[in-house]
């Protein structure tokens, strides 16, 4: 079945960039008509969407990170990846990646990798 | 943004419990709501879609319920296995979640 997995380092000095790639496996990340997320989870907080791409490379970013997030994605290594620059404590997190689809009733996260914890501190 | 409101943020409860947990959106979302649940250390688990769809394999004690602003999460029976934290989040507009609801044992 499909399975996704998280990489990347797990800490990051401050206002250093953080690059996070997701490695689909067990299926094709073009299979399908699903987008791929990133989502992130601090301790002790809620959960906050980052953003999604579209297998045809279309983004959508949460407003209040677009100026500091790229998501890309590479089909013929079958993952997707997240960058995020400007990295402060606030961006210490639980970061997962998740298959997405959109029908009638939005959009909806069915898949989610294990998740990787992402330190920032000097 | 739209802003989700769950309450309470946690509850305890006993196995065979009937639990409700409330999603209150900003603005209206129509059924664009959906219901995830988080054990510790896991990652979250599509319970509910569209407001009240069951996903595939999911328990039937799970229902859910709302339209609008105003959602419903209710477990039926509570299982020893249930206890976790539950999220709502709304794809209306900007993809946010509610804050959680923690759901422990008594």
């Amino acid at each position: 079945q499909v399975q996704l997995q998280e990489s990347g380092p797990g800490l990051v000095k401050p206002s250093q960039t953080l690059s996070l790639t997701c490695t689909v496996s067990g299926g094709s990340i073009n299979s399908g008509s699903y987008y791929w997320s990133w989502i992130r989870h601090p301790a002790g907080k809620g959960l906050e969407w980052i953003g999604r791409i579209y297998t045809g490379g279309k983004t959508s970013y949460n407003p209040s990170l677009r100026s500091r997030v790229t998501v890309s994605i590479d089909t013929s290594e079958n993952q997707f990846s997240l960058r995020l620059t400007s990295m402060t404590a606030a961006d210490t997190a639980m970061y997962y990646c998740a298959r997405t689809y959109f029908d009638s009733s939005g959009f909806n996260f069915d898949l989610w990798g294990r998740g990787t914890l992402v330190t920032v501190s000097s | 943004d739209i802003q989700m409101t769950q309450s309470p943020s946690s509850l305890s409860a006993s196995v065979g419990d009937r639990v409700t947990i409330t999603c209150r959106a900003s603005q209206s979302i129509g059924k664009y709501l959906s219901w995830y649940q988080q054990k510790s250390g896991k990652a979250p688990n599509l319970l509910i879609s569209a407001a009240s769809r069951l996903q595939s394999g999911v328990p039937s004690r799970f229902s859910g319920s709302g339209s609008g602003a105003d959602f419903t999460l209710t477990i039926t029976n509570l299982q020893p296995e249930d206890f976790a934290t539950y999220y709502c989040h709304q794809s209306y507009s900007a993809l946010t979640f509610g804050q959680g609801t923690k759901v422990d044992l008594k």
